[in-house]
């Protein structure tokens, strides 16, 4: 079962930042967050991962909360192609059941 | 060049028959995965493989199996298909086990 809850959907107007909320309470001292996104028909991406601090890449920025209990996603200039379902999961690389995927968060970009 | 390539992207098969999706990844990875995506579109892991070793979804059934020529290739043996075996199945990579995962597009299987 996913350790991550997000908000069912979305709605975010184009050209705007999307912030994509994810709580993980219960996260372990040795688990990083990982976000994915799914558009419809296609594979789950790799958006970003963290630990501890925060992170920014080419595609988004990820912000984690002191206590670690939670964090957001930051897609800075949402486009169209934004529209998904994202998905926060935590994992400890230990190889036990890694990247078990909740229910995700569908957003939607509106022009 | 895809990353991480499955075939067929469409499967449609009868009830009993015995299948195969193969999965190739050219990343240089250490760790491949199998995910079965349901109608309800929630994606749970089936296999991971790492150097040879599996470990498991206990909620698997033994009628899937899967099979690793070489590190980069997983392909997935599903015996004696059933009507509850149709989903979209992805193949995944990443550098070790854990870590950021690359997915193939799927195979979208029907058991008719």
């Amino acid at each position: 079962d996913a350790k991550t809850t997000q908000p069912p959907s979305m709605d975010c107007a184009e050209g705007r930042a999307a912030n994509l909320p994810c709580n993980h309470s219960t996260i372990s001292g040795n688990e990083y967050v990982y976000w994915y996104r799914q558009i419809h028909s296609q594979g789950p991406q790799y958006i970003i991962h963290g630990l501890k601090n925060n992170e920014t890449n080419e595609m988004a920025s990820l912000i984690i909360t002191e206590d670690r209990k939670s964090s957001t996603l930051i897609l800075p200039h949402a486009t169209l192609r934004d529209t998904a379902v994202y998905y926060c999961i935590v994992s400890s690389g230990a190889g036990s059941y890694q990247l078990t995927f909740g229910k995700g968060t569908k957003l939607s970009v509106i022009p | 060049d895809t990353a991480v390539s499955q075939t067929p992207k469409y499967l449609v098969t009868q009830m009993g028959n015995d299948k195969s999706i193969k999965c190739e990844q050219n990343l240089g990875h250490d760790t491949m995965y199998w995910y079965k995506q349901d109608s309800k579109k929630f994606l749970k892991i089936m296999f991971s493989y790492n150097n040879k070793e599996l470990i498991i979804n206990e909620t698997v059934p033994n009628r899937f199996s899967p099979k690793s020529p070489d590190k980069a290739h997983l392909n997935l043996h599903i015996n004696s298909l059933e009507l509850g075996d149709s989903a979209v199945y992805f193949c995944a990579s990443s550098p070790e086990w854990g870590s950021e995962a690359f997915f193939g597009q799927g195979t979208r299987l029907t058991v008719v």
